[in-house]
């Protein structure tokens, strides 16, 4: 079963326009990560928000969390063309395990 | 840092064949996770171990799949016998799991197919 949901499922945007993905998730959790995805790779680890935390940056993606309505953004400013991918949100189970669980992703495509 | 190695990256194979999937995952790190990843039910998570134990195989879907890790540095995951329905990308991924977390690296995937 899967923790995360993503929405919107795809997204289309033209290229320098912000983009902005939400991800909800049903049970505690230590973590939150988000992951990108190219087209027949594996993923790739963007950032880790952690559940005491409330906004992180890193370049030019900003992440929130809101832990009492369990839920996530991903906002990537400016995008690019290269910024074409499948993002994924996952957590990490507050379980006393480490299972880190995905949600079913955001398809983004960014025009040039 | 040659990351999370993975092979073969393509498999195609018939129906009632055995199937083995090989993973290597990054030096130091001590957990190892496969998971599936299909149109229909995204990333699922099979299994995972911690310094080569397993820890959770509850996403195991049957019998016919097993994985093992019998040492640091690698850990196959075996489908016997394969149906059309397991047709999907397998992933590996690796992590050092600090207080707070610490991210998952993936290999590139193999890409099942069962005829």
């Amino acid at each position: 079963s899967q923790q995360g949901e993503e929405d919107p499922q795809a997204l289309s945007i033209q290229e320098g326009e912000n983009a902005t993905m939400n991800c909800s998730y049903k049970t505690s959790i230590n973590n939150l990560q988000w992951y990108r995805q190219n087209s027949g790779r594996g993923l790739v680890h963007l950032i880790l928000i952690r559940s005491n935390e409330r906004e992180k940056h890193s370049g030019r993606l900003r992440v929130t969390l809101d832990t009492s309505k369990k839920s996530s953004s991903l906002l990537i400013t400016a995008s690019r063309a290269a910024d074409t991918a499948s993002y994924f949100c996952a957590t990490d189970l507050n379980t006393g395990g480490f299972k880190t669980i995905f949600g079913a992703g955001t398809r983004l495509f960014v025009k040039a | 840092d040659a990351g999370v190695i993975q092979s073969p990256r393509h498999e195609v194979t018939e129906m009632g064949q055995e199937v083995t999937l090989r993973c290597k995952p990054i030096s130091g790190h001590d957990y190892l996770f496969w998971y599936r990843q299909t149109m229909m039910r995204g990333l699922e998570l099979l299994i995972y171990f911690n310094n080569n134990v397993p820890i959770d195989d509850s996403g195991m879907p049957e019998d016919r799949f097993s994985a093992k890790m019998p040492n640091a540095s690698f850990s196959t995951l075996k489908i016997q016998p394969s149906e059309p329905r397991d047709s999907a990308v397998y992933f590996c991924a690796s992590s050092t799991r600090g207080r707070g977390g610490s991210p998952l690296h993936f290999g590139n995937g193999t890409r099942l197919t069962v005829t």
